[in-house]
C-alpha cells in the first residue's frame, strides 16, 4: 500500500464545474504540498500546509491532520485547470508522493 | 529571482555514454532535492542535500548515478555509463526548511532520452 493515495486517479469535468480531489497518508508528517503539473511542464506548488485550510484564487485546499486527509477543491473549473494534480506529504526532510490526479475540463 | 534554473532541458544521447543534469537552486535555500519522474514511477526522491551535504541518497538507483554540490549555488546529477531505463525527466528543487515552513520550488525539468 502506498504511504500517499489520491483518488480518483483520472478526473473529467464541465467547465464551471466544482472539482474535488482527495488525498491521504498514512506517515506522520510536518507539511502537505499540492503541486500541479501542465502536460509536458514543470511542477508548480499551489499550497503547503500543517493545519486548516488555504485559499488562492478558485483554489482551496484543506487537511485534517487527525485523519491524515486533504482535499483539493477547484470553484468554477476552466480549461486551463487541465493538469495532473500531485499531492505530496513531508515526512522527516523528504516528500512522498502520490501517484497524481489527471484533471481534464472540457468547454 | 529567477527560481530553479537546470540544465540541459532536453537531452538525447546513446546507451553508455554520460550525462550530466546540472541545477542551480535558489539563492539562500539550504536544501536542494533531485527527482526523477516516469511515467511508470511517477515522481521519485533520488538524493538531498542540506547545506551542500548529501543526507539521502537512497533514492539513487544504482553505482551508475552519482551527485555532486561543490558549493550553495550549483548541483549536478551525473549518470555514467547511462542506459535506456535512465530515460525520465529529471527535475530539481530546492527550499528553505524551517520547521514546517519550507516551500518547495520546483526546476523546469531535464528530459533524458536515451537510445
Amino acid at each position: 500500500k502506498n504511504e500517499v493515495e489520491q483518488s480518483p486517479q483520472n478526473l473529467t469535468a464541465q467547465e464551471g464545474e466544482f472539482i474535488t480531489i482527495n488525498c491521504s497518508y498514512s506517515v506522520g508528517i510536518s507539511a502537505l504540498h499540492w503541486l500541479q503539473q501542465h502536460p509536458g511542464g514543470g511542477i508548480v506548488s499551489l499550497f503547503m500546509l500543517s493545519s486548516g485550510k488555504k485559499k488562492h484564487g478558485r483554489l482551496i485546499a484543506t487537511i485534517n491532520i487527525q485523519e491524515k486527509h486533504s482535499s483539493l477543491h477547484i470553484t468554477a473549473s476552466h480549461p486551463r485547470d487541465s493538469a495532473v494534480y500531485i499531492c505530496a506529504v513531508r515526512h522527516t526532510d523528504k516528500l512522498i508522493f502520490g501517484t497524481g490526479t489527471r484533471l481534464q475540463v472540457f468547454p | 529571482d529567477a527560481g530553479v534554473i537546470q540544465s540541459p532541458r532536453h537531452e538525447v544521447t546513446e546507451m553508455g555514454q554520460e550525462v550530466t543534469l546540472r541545477c542551480k537552486p535558489i539563492s539562500g535555500h539550504d536544501y536542494l532535492f533531485w527527482y526523477r519522474q516516469t511515467m511508470m514511477r511517477g515522481l521519485e526522491l533520488l538524493i538531498y542535500f542540506n547545506n551542500n551535504v548529501p543526507i539521502d541518497d537512497s533514492g539513487m538507483p544504482e553505482d551508475r548515478f552519482s551527485a555532486k554540490m561543490p558549493n550553495a549555488s550549483f548541483s549536478t546529477l551525473k549518470i555514467q555509463p547511462s542506459e535506456p531505463r535512465d530515460s525520465a525527466v529529471y527535475f530539481c528543487a530546492s527550499s528553505r526548511l524551517a520547521g514546517s515552513t519550507g516551500e518547495l520550488f520546483f526546476g523546469e525539468g531535464s528530459r533524458l532520452t536515451v537510445l
